[in-house]
């Protein structure tokens, strides 16, 4: 079965760092570029940060470009968000989610993760 | 691209059918078009990609069609735990996008 689960710290304060984990099973990660999408509380869906497969491709939105870099590791078959200068703005669930090709963008993401919830907080 | 989904909040009764509309700012590619159910604490759910193909799974109440800019998901006969919030997403280029949502509500 294919699976993802996220994992991290959850509190963190303003100007503070985090780093997220997603650890993926059921599937050969090697081959598979992959996502990372959240949800503020009462809004929608945010795309964050995308990886190609190999890692050496990455891509952000415009409001976390220079903030947060994302990273994966082929062995452990793991991909991660370090989030830094974090605000109130990046209160959200984060979701990792596994693209159906090999590339973040011209192929739907087709398995997520249940998400892992951040908060920016004093 | 921006997508913009209509109405912001659909109430049915079960058995109903429901159309959901999601409009973007310039054309796109059918091919990069995609449908998911979103329910609290949970996953999203792809129901639908390229605009109109159905997911691995996913019952043929569920239908996608459009092209351009202008696209619809239809829902022929809603089934109890089709009550959720569905988001349509441009994957085409990046930065990806989604619109704001449609939520689904039981009359």
């Amino acid at each position: 079965e294919v699976q993802l689960l996220e994992s991290g710290g959850n509190l963190v304060q303003p100007g503070g760092s985090l780093r997220l984990s997603c650890a993926a099973s059921g599937f050969t990660f090697r081959n598979y570029a992959m996502n990372w999408v959240r949800q503020a509380p009462g809004k929608g869906l945010e795309w964050v940060s995308g990886i190609s497969p190999s890692g050496s491709d990455t891509s952000y939105a415009d409001s976390v470009k220079g903030r947060f870099t994302i990273s994966r590791d082929n062995t452990e078959n793991t991909v991660n968000l370090q989030m830094n200068s974090l605000g109130a703005e990046d209160t959200a669930v984060y979701f990792c989610a596994k693209a159906s090709g090999l590339y973040f963008y011209y192929y739907y993401m087709d398995v997520w993760g249940k998400g892992h919830k951040v908060t920016v907080s004093s | 691209i921006v997508l913009t989904q209509s109405p912001g909040t659909l109430s049915l009764s079960p058995g109903e059918g429901a159309t959901l509309s999601c409009r973007a700012s310039q054309s796109v590619s059918s091919s990069y078009l995609a449908w998911y159910q979103h329910k609290p604490g949970q996953a999203p759910r792809l129901l639908v990609y390229g605009a109109s193909s159905r997911a691995t799974g996913i019952p043929d109440r569920f239908s996608g069609s459009g092209s351009g800019t202008d696209f619809t998901l239809t829902i022929s006969r809603l089934a109890p735990e089709d009550f959720a919030v569905y988001y349509c997403h441009h994957y085409g280029s990046s930065p990806l996008t989604f619109g704001g949502g449609t939520k689904v509500e039981i009359k």
